[in-house]
């Protein structure tokens, strides 16, 4: 079975500010791994996906995040954060083979001036 | 491209009625999910469809609950009798085809309160 765990339930954070939202995940076969955004009222929206190739992901709104296979992590960052960066962020997988999308619980990221 | 579109954005409805959610997908989309979202459990994913067809409907919760596809633009879930353990944020996502990166569009979900 494949599980994506999120540890920090909520990040605040100053504006300008860097941060990292930490993701790891399990799963027995390759996978395929996301982050999505979602701001109050609303659906969520992809930020950035890894499939293959290079580590280092880059997203939309400045976000980056690295795959980590060897630790079996893929943490979100942004070296500066606005304060319209508030919002949760989740962490998803899908194995290879399956279209099932399995979240993380979310982390709530709160920006202050 | 209008997104995915669900309908009614909030419903409050006594325990025992009967409740309708509806959703209209991406022109084209042949995937489409109906996710749930609670405090306590997060996003779970209820069932989804491929080509109008039900293909994993394990996350149901129980019988109470149904879902249809009678064509590719429309789906509904049904909960029949509703219970206040249901009020939760119930979202809607479609994909666009079998590549299995291709990203979920979800819509901005229904909020059912079940008093």
């Amino acid at each position: 079975a494949q599980s994506v765990t999120q540890l920090d339930s909520q990040v605040p954070v100053f504006e300008e500010a860097p941060v990292e939202l930490r993701c790891n995940y399990s799963s027995s076969v390759s996978v395929y791994l996301f982050w999505y955004v979602q701001y109050p009222n609303q659906g969520l929206q992809l930020l950035l996906k890894y499939l293959s190739g290079s580590t280092l992901v880059k997203g939309i709104n400045g976000f980056e995040a690295e795959f980590n296979k060897s630790q079996t992590s893929f943490h979100l960052r942004k070296p500066s954060v606005h304060i319209s960066d508030t919002a949760e962020y989740f962490c998803a997988l899908r194995n290879t083979g399956f279209q099932k999308l399995v979240f993380g619980t979310g982390t709530r990221l709160l920006v202050s001036p | 491209d209008a997104g995915v579109i669900q309908s009614p954005r909030h419903e409050v409805t006594e325990m025992g009625q009967e409740v309708t959610l509806r959703c209209k997908p991406i022109s084209g989309h042949d995937y489409l999910f109906w996710y749930r979202q609670t405090m306590m459990r997060g996003l779970e994913l209820l069932i989804y469809f491929n080509n109008n067809v039900p293909i994993d409907d394990s996350g149901m919760p129980e019988d109470r609950f149904s879902a249809k596809m009678p064509n590719a633009s429309f789906s509904t879930l049904k909960i029949q009798p509703s219970e206040p353990r249901d009020s939760a944020v119930y979202f809607c996502a479609s994909s666009p085809g079998s590549s299995y990166n291709s990203p979920l569009h979800f819509g901005n979900g229904t909020r059912l309160t079940v008093t």
